[in-house]
């Protein structure tokens, strides 16, 4: 299948600082990105869909100003998380759908966040 | 909200197969049933998907009922590495995937 790189794996930050998420689709471009969050024993909250070039939609109860969602180029989508606290750590998983007719979404490999 | 519905938790024994059903009953015509799982602090892993005929890949067979209300994932040779979390996704092409609860599949030797 095809192949989603997300980065980095794992980060811990302190309180009140910024953190950058990557995903990349390696080998396939992909007009439309998912970003999700995912607790411990939970499934995955979809926080955000972007379109490349155009503004994320956020789900309700997602701050946009918090998460701030970049996909500028066809193979590229970052998340920052600005001004980290505690409550913000956790599973966040980024994923990229195929153009076509038969559309598939791949996802990354997850990004543990730790906000000490 | 998620449009299936899945059972929590099925036990399989390895070697067998493992059945794994998902109802859909609000499912509408352009939108396609994915399988997807995840294995513990990973990204999920595409499965297979289909829109209303069965489907058959290297990793499992997907059945979907006549009338697309529900469908089943068959993994025919489970092994302990399938042992996760499958997801049942119902969704449209130009349209968000979103996750419901899942069925835990332990597979025990």
């Amino acid at each position: 299948g095809a192949v989603v790189s997300q980065h980095p794996s794992w980060v811990i930050c302190k309180s009140g600082t910024s953190v950058k998420i990557e995903c990349r689709s390696l080998d396939f471009q992909a007009t439309t990105m998912f970003w999700y969050r995912q607790f411990p024993k939970q499934s995955l909250m979809l926080m955000a869909t972007s379109n490349e070039g155009s503004k994320a939609t956020y789900e309700q109860g997602v701050e946009k100003d918090k998460f701030l969602i970049n996909h500028a180029s066809l193979t590229l989508s970052t998340l920052t998380v600005t001004s980290a606290h505690p409550e913000d750590s956790s599973f966040y998983i980024c994923s990229a759908r195929t153009t076509g007719v038969y559309r598939k979404a791949f996802f990354g490999q997850g990004t543990r966040l730790t906000v000490v | 909200d998620a449009k299936t519905t899945q059972p929590p938790s099925m036990d399989c024994a390895e070697g067998r197969a493992a059945n794994l059903p998902c109802n859909h009953s609000t499912i509408s015509g352009n939108e396609y049933v994915y399988w997807y799982r995840q294995i513990h602090s990973q990204g999920p892993q595409y499965i297979i998907h289909g829109l209303k005929n069965n489907e058959t890949n290297e990793m499992a067979s997907l059945i979907i009922t006549e009338d697309r209300k529900s469908s089943t994932l068959i993994l025919p040779h489970a092994t302990l590495r399938d042992t996760a979390v499958y997801y049942c996704i119902v969704t449209g092409n130009n349209n968000d995937m979103r996750f419901g609860a899942g069925t835990r599949l332990t597979v025990k030797p």
